[in-house]
């Protein structure tokens, strides 16, 4: 079983639905979630931040952190064509020196 | 200001070639990392390194080598090239306990 396991898509919406975007996740230690978006041939970008469990919302984006089922989320609202691209989840354990997990990305379409 | 930068942004080279990415972050970070982005998109850590300590993720062969002149800087050394080299690496950075990771924009190496 992969670390963290997520659908690769590719999703595809029409213009002004919500996104539901989600990861699962094995280890028990990650206690820092993060997503981030990634375009075509591009670095990716810091989406949101969440610690430990609860919601986070910046914006038409939420991001939910549900540790006693290992599973986060997060939401798009009015969802636009710009909002297309690899959205990735990311986690840690936290202390020292940790890199980040990341899962496989979702790819996001979103229809005008 | 780009934030984290990294040169050159690609990289086409021979087998058994010895090569160098040099990555730069204006952030004041105290931690920088190199991830490997295969092709079928999966982001995994490398290397993280801050002025304590330097974690090896332990899948990385030795032809890998990071090198830090400075807290600003951190520079990944490959030696003898291989085919399954070739990918897009990303270098990033981060500060203390916040563990959020800002990205550059990486640079793709095409082993021939």
């Amino acid at each position: 079983q992969k670390e963290v396991e997520q659908d690769p898509g590719p999703l595809s919406v029409p213009e002004g639905a919500i996104v539901s975007l989600n990861c699962t996740y094995s280890n028990s230690a990650f206690q820092y979630f993060m997503w981030y978006r990634q375009y075509s041939r591009k670095g990716p970008e810091l989406l949101m931040y969440t610690y430990s469990s609860g919601n986070k919302e910046d914006g038409r984006f939420t991001a939910q952190v549900d540790k006693s089922s290992k599973y986060i989320s997060l939401f798009i609202r009015d969802s636009q064509p710009s909002d297309s691209a690899t959205y990735l989840c990311a986690m840690t354990r936290g202390g020292g020196a940790d890199g980040l997990t990341f899962g496989k990305g979702t790819h996001l379409i979103i229809q005008p | 200001d780009t934030a984290v930068s990294q040169t050159p942004k690609y990289l086409v080279t021979q087998m058994g070639n010895d090569k160098s990415i040099k990555c730069e972050q204006n952030l004041g970070h105290d931690t920088m990392y190199w991830y490997k982005q295969d092709s079928k998109k999966f982001l995994k850590i490398m290397f993280s390194y801050n002025n304590k300590e330097l974690i090896i993720n332990e899948t990385v062969p030795n032809r890998f080598s990071p090198k830090s002149p400075d807290k600003a800087h951190l520079n990944l050394h490959i030696n003898s090239l291989e085919l399954g080299d070739s990918a897009v690496y990303f270098c990033a950075s981060s500060q203390g306990s916040t563990y959020t990771q800002y990205f550059g924009p990486g640079t793709r190496l095409t082993v021939l």
